[in-house]
């Protein structure tokens, strides 16, 4: 079974702050994919990133694959109130399913 | 164009019971993906259709969980009978192939008492 791990598991942050999620694991993915999460709903893709040190931007979001494919970072430059929700990565095998991450949950305070 | 919608949003059963749930995908996607998340632990695949084929479903956890897809337009899930490890929130996702992003619904919370 892969397992992604998610560090920090919880982040409580000021408005403006950076901050950084890991995505960690041992095994190799063909891709890997964050997504976010708004209570009650289902996750949202952020992006997906393919190739080993891919580094993709989303606005403020900025996201990196490991050179081995094995691992993930988000990093939000200036976190507003409006990026608080639940973080999740998720790597794919090439078998067409998902393995998620144990998620990290974001709260910026304004 | 409509999202993925799941029906119940909400189910609270008794142990022992059956319980339905509904995927409808948005239209014209063949790939329909069945996820789940049980309490404190993470997402996991439950199973994969292609239209009305079963393309994986290594993820289910036992024979008390069928799932089918006929016509290869909506899905549903049935658990039966319903323990309490099964609680949990049930999302369904669709893609319209392969390698594509997956679209997920907003999920149904079951309740297994």
């Amino acid at each position: 079974t892969q397992l992604l791990e998610q560090s920090p598991q919880f982040l409580s942050i000021q408005e403006g702050e950076n901050l950084t999620v890991y995505c960690n694991s041992s095994s190799v993915f063909s891709s890997l994919q964050w997504y976010r999460q708004e209570p009650g709903e289902g996750p949202v893709l952020l992006v997906t990133v393919v190739t080993g040190g891919e580094v993709k931007k989303l606005k403020r979001l900025t996201f990196q694959f490991g050179d081995a494919r094995k691992d993930s970072s988000l990093h939000i430059t200036a976190a507003q109130p409006g990026d608080t929700g639940l973080y999740l990565c998720a790597g794919e095998t090439g078998a067409n399913n998902l393995f998620f991450g144990t998620g990290t949950r974001l709260t910026v305070i304004p | 164009e409509a999202g993925v919608t799941q029906f119940p949003s909400h189910s609270v059963i008794e142990k022992g019971q059956t319980v339905t749930l509904r995927c409808d995908p948005i239209s014209g996607h063949d790939n329909l993906y069945w996820y789940r998340r049980v309490m404190g632990k993470e997402i996991k695949f439950l199973l994969h259709f292609v239209k009305e084929s079963k393309q994986d479903e290594s993820g289910m956890p036992n024979n008390r969980f069928l799932a089918e897809r006929t016509g290869g337009t909506y899905s549903t899930l049935k658990v039966q009978p319903a323990e309490l490890e099964d609680s949990g929130v049930y999302f369904c996702a669709s893609s319209p192939f392969r390698g594509s992003p997956l679209h997920f619904g907003n999920g149904t919370r079951l309740t297994v008492t």
